[in-house]
Parts: structure tokens; sequence; C-alpha cells
């Protein structure tokens, strides 16, 4: 099986710069996607394809990936950002493609 | 309007069995992979399975391998997940969602809770 790894939380005070992390032996080769969830609500796609931002997407966000770690970056933190945010990726086996997501981080904005 | 409508879930014993159902609104549906992701209350996201445009390709994560079908009917617009042999680890809630590599349309979900 493959896995994404992310830290549990992340605390920012409002206006700071959050970032979180994504960790994946094939991030070098696949794409990272980030999901926002906000309490009670299905999630929303913020960024695809490692960094492009999915129209009606607040400029805050951005994200980019380095070897084996992609991360999710919001400029300036607003109380309205804080939710959970998921990393998504792929991989592939010789028999079978995975899809994953990693567990998640919770960004606390106060 | 792009809508995806889950319904299904209930109250369900170990072991028993259950069908989840998403229908699409508002896109063409065969147009598109789709895919069922769930989420334990108060845990992340799991990816569970998708299928291809035409259901001739299907993937499942290995938990629920052997036990939950995924399918679909073009005609009608609807996905579906049969789930069987059904665990306590199975209660969650089910999200199906539009597949185009991104997830770019989720259902609002729908509640799947085993316990005897």
């Amino acid at each position: 099986s493959y896995e994404l790894t992310q830290p549990p939380s992340v605390s920012v005070s409002p206006g700071q710069t959050a970032r979180i992390t994504c960790s994946g032996d094939a991030l070098p080769k696949k794409y990272a996607y980030w999901y926002q969830q906000k309490s009670g609500q299905a999630p929303v796609l913020v960024i695809y394809e490692d960094s492009r931002r999915p129209s009606g997407i607040s400029g805050r966000f951005s994200g980019s990936t380095s070897g084996t770690m992609a991360t999710l970056t919001i400029s300036g933190a607003q109380v309205e950002d804080e939710a959970d945010y998921y990393c998504y990726s792929t991989d592939s086996s010789d028999t079978h493609p995975y899809w994953v997501f990693g567990g998640g981080t919770k960004l606390t904005v106060l | 309007e792009v809508q995806l409508v889950e319904s299904g879930g209930a109250l369900v014993q170990p072991g028993g069995s259950l069908r989840l159902s998403c229908e699409g609104f508002g896109f063409t549906f065969s147009n598109y992979w789709m895919t069922w992701v769930r989420q334990v209350p108060g845990k992340g996201l799991e990816w569970v399975a998708n299928i291809k445009q035409d259901g001739t390709e299907k993937y499942y994560v290995d938990s629920v391998k052997g036990r939950f079908t995924i399918s679909r009917d073009n005609a009608k617009n609807t996905l579906y997940l049969q789930m069987s042999s059904l665990r306590a680890e199975d209660t969650a809630m089910y999200y199906c969602a539009r597949d185009r590599s991104i997830f770019d349309y989720w259902g609002q979900g729908t509640l799947v809770t085993v316990s005897s």
C-alpha cells in the first residue's frame, strides 16, 4: 500500500502564513492535490496538480513540491481558513494503482 | 448545476449488507470516472473505490476487497456501492465524487452505521 503523511495540526495567528506538509515516496512523479474540509461539509478542492488553483479559490492558497514533500501554503491566513486539510495523490504497483488521502491536518487560526 | 445525491445509508448489524446509491444531475454522467470516499466520524478521508466510465475498470482499497462492489448504471445516471459482510469499522459517512483526476463535485454524504 501507499501512504501520505501529514502533521496532525498546525496553528497560526490571523495574518500569518500557514504551511501544511505532505510526504510520500511517489510525490516526485505523481501530482499532489489538496482538499479543504470545514466542519459538517463535504471537501472542497483548493490546489490541484501540485500548484494549480481552481477558479473561485482565494489567492491566499498556493501549493508547491520538492522531492517527496508537497506543501500547501496559506498566506495571510484568515479565521475562515480554519478547517481540516487533506493531501491526495496516487501511486501504482505492477498490479494495482493506489489512490490515497493523507491523514489530514487541522488548521487552527486564532 | 452539477449535483450528486447519495442515499441508502442506514443502521445495519455486523455481517449485514447495504446498497448505497449516488445519482448525478447536471452533467453527462457516462463521461466520468466516479469514486466513493468514506469518513469515520471525527476521522480522516479514506478513498474506497472507483469505476471507469463504462464500468470496465474497478478498483478498491484493500480493506473492502471481496466485500464491497462498485457499479454504475449510466442510463439512470447512478453509481452504486454494494456492501456486504459489514463490520463495525465500516461505520462512516460515505461520499460519492465526480472523478476527473480531481474530485470536483461531491455529494452531501450518506451515513452508514454498523452496530448490533
